[in-house]
């Protein structure tokens, strides 16, 4: 499995578009990269995901180099309520279509008035 | 459309005693999870269920820690004896997988999740 590398912690000001780069230098041919958001007190809620290029969606974009070795979350017009840890995983669709995805330390967002 | 149903939300014990946890999955899904989240880290994965069956459990301590997941819908999880270093959160999640061919995205739903305190 792809082990992937992301900064602990970040900081931003509501109003402004936060980037997360995501390291997965020996993701494999199969693997897709997936994000997640997790609150204090909850379970980690799907993002987006992606294979290559660049995908979007009405939370996030997801920027995917053609060598697939990182990724990039962006988070357009932060608030408040974006304070959250967020996590990069990379992992395969195994055989029989179900999945096995590994997550890391995360990167904590902490996005300030 | 209900979520991935987790109980109980909290539960307090003493080292050596045993605590079970109960999940039920969203409806359909056939693949579910269990996650250990220890306060500051991420999610690890302790054991992953395809229908009944057990597709990884290579985490999971055996030693102490059992799950099953009876006719391939509720599944619980259970602790004996606990440790001290159990104290975390256990994550449930569920999934649809990708169907063949490609569709889906194989997203995790995750409960809110059962607190456990060992003293």
């Amino acid at each position: 499995l792809a082990k992937t590398t992301q900064p602990i912690s970040m900081d931003s000001y509501e109003g402004q578009e936060v980037n997360i780069t995501c390291s997965h230098n020996n993701i494999a041919t199969n693997d897709y990269i997936t994000w997640y958001q997790q609150f204090p007190s909850q379970g980690p809620r799907f993002i987006i995901q992606g294979y290559k290029t660049k995908v979007t969606n009405e939370v996030a974009s997801l920027f995917i180099p053609a060598d697939r070795k990182s990724s990039t979350l962006s988070l357009p017009r932060v608030s408040l309520s974006d304070t959250a840890v967020y996590y990069c995983l990379v992992g395969a669709f195994i055989s029989g279509g179900y999945n096995k995805l590994i997550f890391g330390a995360g990167t904590r967002l902490a996005v300030h008035p | 459309e209900a979520g991935v149903a987790q109980s109980p939300r909290y539960k307090i014990i003493e080292k050596r005693q045993s605590v079970a946890f109960w999940c039920n999955p969203i409806s359909g899904h056939a693949t579910l999870y269990w996650y250990q989240q220890i306060l500051g880290q991420g999610p690890k994965l302790l054991i992953q269920f395809q229908n009944n069956g057990v597709v990884d459990d290579s985490q999971l301590p055996k030693d102490r820690f059992s799950a099953e997941r009876l006719k391939g819908v509720d599944s619980t999880l259970k602790i004996q004896p606990a440790k001290l270093e159990d104290s975390a959160v256990y994550l449930c999640a569920s999934s649809l997988d990708r169907l063949a061919g490609g569709q889906g995205t194989g997203e995790l739903f995750f409960g809110e999740g059962s607190r456990l305190t060992v003293l």
